[in-house]
Parts: C-alpha cells; structure tokens; sequence
C-alpha cells in the first residue's frame, strides 16, 4: 500500500542552525502538506502545497519557514534559523484530490526535531 | 472558523468495556469530520472519516462514529475495548466547500485499556 515516508526520523540542531525536513509525498497526490506537534499538545496546521505554491498557511508558519518541491517526489520543510521553541514532531501528510472532493489525509512517520 | 472540542484528555475502560469518545465542532456549515489515532511514537492513522454520506461511520478496528448535526457532535465509539486500543486519539474538521484543505485538530484523548 502506498504511503508517505519522511526522513529523517530523528534531527538534532543547535539553535540558529538551518535544518531540512523530508518527505515523499503518495506518488498520484495533488496537494501536500506539513503540520507540527509539539510534545503533549495538539497537532497543528503549517502550510500546504498545491500546484507548486503555498495554497494556505497559519500564523505559526513565518518568515523562518519555507517548502519546496525540488523534484517530481520530494517534498521539504525548510527552517532558516532554528528556535528551542522549533522542537517538535513535524508531520508531512499528502492528498489526492482538489477543491471538489473530501480531504483524506494520509501522514507520514513524523520528524522528530530536537532544538539544543 | 471550524474548531474542534474533544471533551476528557484521559479516558480509562477496562478491556471488554465500551469505548466512548467524544467530539464536538463549530463550524458555519457542516465539515468533514475525522478520527486520527496515533500509537506511541508514531505517525497518524485515519481510523474513519464522515463526509456528507451516512450519518453512521465505520471504521478500521471495530471502531465507529456517528455524525449529529443537531449535536455537532462526531463521537467516537467501539462496542468492547482492546488492550491493543490503548493510543491518543484526535477528531479532526475540514471545510466540506470551499479551497481550503488544512485539518483542524482537537487536543486528542488519551485511551488506556486496564486488563
């Protein structure tokens, strides 16, 4: 069964340092997206991805932060100069369909970035 | 703006009991609804989703959930808990119209199934 992978699982920054986050989304899916969970809280909306730009983003997601589709399979979640308050697991989820359909999310394993 | 409320951060049965989880939404219109479960350290697992068919849902691991519009409720049940159920579980919105695509998340509950 196809499904979303994510690397790394586990990142280590020191704060101020850049960090890359991967994913490959579901080969045929059209919209992609990244959220965050910080530990025992909820999880929370970044941004999504759509036809090679940001279709929606939340406040959380500033200037620091930024994605990319450098090819036809990967999927990244830059963060330009990390915070403590940066450590959390971060989920990539994927999507077939557009605007005219429900909105089945499939997620990856998470990355889980620890901020020093 | 949708948000989601999932009522009890910690839910305990005992293995054979009933399983109820509850989740109300706000939202202008109707949502599309959805139930996440998420294993200690690992990602989100759909279990069902409600997007304007059966009220009634059913999904993987004997779990179903009924969508009430005049509850605005989407509660999360299982007939006889498992000690295997034993996860956090997150009830999730998206608009039913409209472009935008993000999730909503409650703060999820946490289930433990005593032996």
């Amino acid at each position: 069964e196809p499904e979303v992978t994510q690397t790394p699982s586990h990142q280590v920054t020191q704060m101020g340092q850049e960090v890359i986050l991967r994913c490959v989304p579901i080969s045929n899916h059209l919209y992609f997206y990244w959220y965050r969970q910080i530990l025992g809280q909820k999880v929370e909306f970044l941004v999504s991805f759509y036809n090679n730009e940001i279709s929606e983003k939340s406040e959380i997601f500033d200037d620091q932060f930024s994605v990319e589709r450098p090819d036809g399979s990967n999927f990244t979640l830059k963060i330009r100069s990390t915070k403590l308050e940066d450590s959390a697991m971060y989920f990539c989820a994927s999507s077939e369909r557009g605007a005219s359909s429900y909105n089945e999310q499939f997620f990856g394993p998470g990355t889980r970035l620890t901020v020093l | 703006a949708q948000s989601v409320t999932q009522l009890g951060s910690h839910v305990s049965v005992s293995e054979g009991a009933l399983v109820l989880l509850r989740c109300n939404y706000s939202s202008s219109v109707p949502p599309y609804l959805f139930w996440y479960v998420q294993y200690p350290n690992q990602g989100l697992q759909l279990l069902l989703k409600y997007t304007s068919a059966a009220t009634l849902v059913k999904g993987i691991n004997g779990f179903e959930a009924e969508f009430k519009k005049s509850e605005t409720s989407f509660h999360l049940t299982k007939p006889s808990a498992h000690m295997s159920d034993a996860a956090e579980y997150f009830c999730a919105v998206t608009p039913s119209s409209g472009s935008a695509r993000q999730l909503t998340f409650g703060s999820g509950t946490q289930l433990t199934v005593l032996p």
